[in-house]
C-alpha cells in the first residue's frame, strides 16, 4: 500500500458547486497533515494545514480522521481559479510525503 | 531574493552526462528537501537536510544521485551518468522548522531536466 493515496481525478465540476476529495495514509504515526495546491507547471504551494479538530479557511474545509487514516478537503462555491491539482501531504517522522494529487477542473 | 531559488531552470543532458542542480533556500531555513516530480505525478521525496546534516537519503533512486549542503544553506543535487528515466522536474523546498518538520514548505520553481 502506498504511503499516501489520492484519487487522481480529474474532477470536472461546474462553477459554484461543492467538491470534496479524500486522501488516505498508511503510517498511523503520522503527526502533521497538509493540503498543497499545484498549478500547471508551477511549484506546489501550501493551501492549508489539517488539524485534528478540523479547520476552515473561507470556502475551504479540511478534516482529519485518525481512526480511518484519511484526510479530506471540501471546497464550497467553487471558482474557476480553483482549477489546479490538490496534493495531500503527510508527515511521519522527518519525511514529508506527497500524494500524487487530485486534478480539479472547474467548468464555466 | 525572498524565495527559494533553483538553477538551472532547464537542463538538457545527453545520456551519460553528469549534472548538478543548485538550490538556494530561504535565509535562515533549517530544513531543506529535494523532490523529484515526473509528469502527471506528485513530488517524490529524495532527501532531507537539517542544516548541513543529511538526515534522510532513503528516497535517492540510485547511487548515481548525491546531495550535499556543506554549509547548511545552499544545496546541490548531483546526478552522475544520467539516464532517460532521470528526466523530471527536481524541486527543492525549505522550511523554517527544525527536527520534526511540521511547518510550511516553500518550494522553488524547480529544475526541469531532460535526458536525451
Amino acid at each position: 500500500r502506498k504511503e499516501v493515496e489520492q484519487d487522481p481525478g480529474p474532477f470536472n465540476v461546474p462553477e459554484g458547486a461543492t467538491v470534496a476529495f479524500n486522501c488516505t495514509y498508511s503510517n498511523s504515526a503520522s503527526q502533521s497533515f497538509f493540503w498543497y495546491r499545484q498549478d500547471c507547471r508551477k511549484e506546489p504551494k501550501l493551501l492549508m494545514s489539517v488539524y485534528s479538530s478540523g479547520n476552515e479557511d473561507g470556502r475551504f474545509t479540511a478534516q482529519l480522521n485518525r481512526a480511518s487514516q484519511y484526510i479530506s478537503l471540501l471546497i464550497r462555491d467553487s471558482k474557476l481559479s480553483d482549477s489546479a491539482t490538490y496534493l495531500c501531504v503527510v508527515s511521519p517522522d522527518d519525511k514529508i510525503i506527497f500524494g500524487k494529487g487530485t486534478r480539479l477542473h472547474i467548468l464555466p | 531574493g525572498a524565495g527559494v531559488s533553483q538553477s538551472p531552470r532547464y537542463k538538457v543532458a545527453k545520456r551519460g552526462q553528469d549534472v548538478a542542480l543548485r538550490c538556494d533556500p530561504i535565509s535562515g531555513h533549517v530544513s531543506l528537501f529535494w523532490y523529484q516530480q515526473a509528469l502527471g505525478q506528485g513530488p517524490e521525496f529524495l532527501t532531507y537536510f537539517q542544516n548541513e546534516a543529511q538526515l534522510d537519503k532513503s528516497g535517492l533512486p540510485s547511487d548515481r544521485f548525491f546531495a550535499e549542503r556543506p554549509e547548511g544553506s545552499v544545496s546541490t543535487l548531483k546526478i552522475q551518468r544520467t539516464q532517460q528515466e532521470d528526466s523530471a522536474v527536481y524541486l527543492c523546498a525549505s522550511s523554517l522548522a527544525g527536527s520534526r518538520p511540521g511547518g510550511e514548505l516553500f518550494f522553488g520553481e524547480g529544475s526541469r531536466l531532460t535526458v536525451l
